[in-house]
């Protein structure tokens, strides 16, 4: 799997958009993006996935570069919740050797 | 849906014991991998299964073991442990075939050895 660097934390205020960069900057063509969070003690979540294109479901957008060499995951109204880990990894699908990074640090205050 | 449900969720071994790990991986899933998670280590693969079959295995020694039954339910067994073996345990399902690869994870087994 190509390496990923994440900043190690982030603040976000109640109710605003939470920009979370990621690098790959070796990912390959069949390599996809995918994003996780994790709350503590808790398993980690899936959030989205993408490949090329921008990908957007209920819980946030993932917006990919044209190069793929980076990508923002993007929650647009973040809450107290959204308070985790996000761990942002590359890999082929069928790949299941994960390993997560430190990923960042997401603190969301009121 | 139901989700991925890991049994038992937290429990305390001492050195020497075994110890096995039970997951039931979403409906129709048939693919489920394991992780161990430690502070220092990070999240690490130990293998993973399909159709009752291991496809893949990470480097963990061989007191680490792992099946899958016909109705893709899985179990993990830890044997002689170890200090070190003090950590959160994952279990994760997926389609694996046809899908596009999303990992769900189950809360996880949190395993302390004394």
């Amino acid at each position: 799997d190509a390496k990923t660097t994440q900043p190690p934390s982030m603040d976000c205020a109640e109710g605003r958009a939470a920009n979370l960069p990621c690098n790959h900057s070796t990912i390959s063509g069949n390599e996809y993006v995918y994003w996780y969070r994790q709350i503590h003690s808790q398993g980690p979540q899936y959030i989205i996935h993408g490949l090329k294109n921008n990908e957007t479901n209920e819980m946030a957008s993932l917006i990919i570069t044209e190069d793929r060499k980076s990508s923002t995951l993007i929650l647009p109204h973040a809450t107290l919740r959204d308070t985790a880990v996000y761990y942002c990894i590359v890999r082929v699908k069928d790949d299941y050797k994960l390993s997560f990074g430190a990923g960042t640090t997401v603190t969301v205050r009121a | 849906k139901a989700g991925v449900t890991q049994t038992p969720r937290y429990l305390i071994k001492t050195r020497g014991q075994q110890v096995t790990l039970s997951c039931s991986p979403i409906s129709g899933h048939r693919s489920v991998s394991w992780y161990q998670q430690t502070p220092g280590q990070g999240l690490q693969f130990l293998f993973e299964y399909f159709s009752e079959t291991q496809r893949n295995k990470g480097n963990f020694p061989g007191r680490f073991s792992g099946r899958q039954f016909s109705n893709s339910r899985s179990e993990m067994n830890v044997s002689t442990l170890e200090l070190g073996d003090s950590a959160l345990y994952l279990c994760a399902s997926s389609w694996r075939t046809g899908g596009t690869g999303e990992l769900f994870f189950g809360e996880g087994s949190r395993l302390t050895v004394l």
